[in-house]
């Protein structure tokens, strides 16, 4: 066990709808990150943040969004759902903003559209 | 676009070593590399972490040239329940902007 939980851990919902991932990140670590898992792009990082702070971004989508609230949980907003975002979300966290402390995973939401 | 790209897939026998090698050509200057494994339907798994030339711990080796851009894992005396996925992790700053690139993930089989 991670210590990082992601709720739910299963999604199932249609084209053009919204959805919204939740993630608790371990005791104590500062900063959450997004991935998105899909069989023909691999784990693709989405976004970091630190603190409450945007700290690093990478191929999000302007349909997604993110933020971290002041009790360090995360949540990703996915919007206007297309089929091709069917895929496994992971979130994870470490202790601080720089990759001297590994990134710890959930085990991620599965994310289905129909 | 930024590659970080590892070998497809290994077969590896019971109770021997196994090196799996990631080139990351463009990771950032103050970087660490780090490396999962991961099961179906889990979430990646932290395995080593290392900046430069040996890191060991208690379930791996990592190797890291002095230019580091490849990092070799080793396994050593690979089980059955080591059949799994492995990824690198590095930060690449090949787009301008530094993010983070998993690598393209190597499926080990350990055979009995």
């Amino acid at each position: 066990d991670s210590g990082v939980t992601q709720t739910p851990k299963h999604l199932i919902t249609a084209t053009g709808q919204r959805v919204t991932l939740r993630c608790s990140p371990r005791s104590g670590d500062l900063s959450v990150y997004w991935y998105q898992q899909s069989l023909d792009q691999g784990l693709q990082f989405l976004i970091q943040y630190y603190n409450g702070e945007e700290r690093a971004k990478g191929n999000i989508l302007e349909r997604f969004s993110a933020q971290q609230f002041p009790d360090l949980h995360s949540e990703l907003n996915l919007s206007s759902l297309e089929l091709g975002d069917s895929a496994l979300y992971f979130c994870a966290s470490s202790r601080g903003q720089y990759s001297n402390q590994p990134q710890h995973f959930g085990d991620g939401t599965r994310l289905s559209i129909l | 676009l930024a590659k970080t790209t590892q070998p497809i897939s290994m077969d590896s026998y019971e109770g021997q070593e196994v090196n799996i090698t990631c080139s990351h050509n463009n990771i950032a200057t103050n970087d660490y590399i780090t490396w999962y494994q991961q099961f179906p339907s889990q979430g990646p798994r932290f395995i080593i972490q290392g900046y430069k030339t040996k890191v060991t711990n208690e379930v791996a080796s990592l190797f890291i040239p002095a230019d580091r851009k490849s990092s070799t894992l080793s396994l050593p005396r690979v089980s059955l329940s080591d059949t799994a996925v492995y990824y690198c992790l590095v930060g690449d700053i090949a787009s301008g902007t530094y993010k983070y690139i998993f690598g393209t993930g190597t499926r080990l089989k350990v055979l009995a």
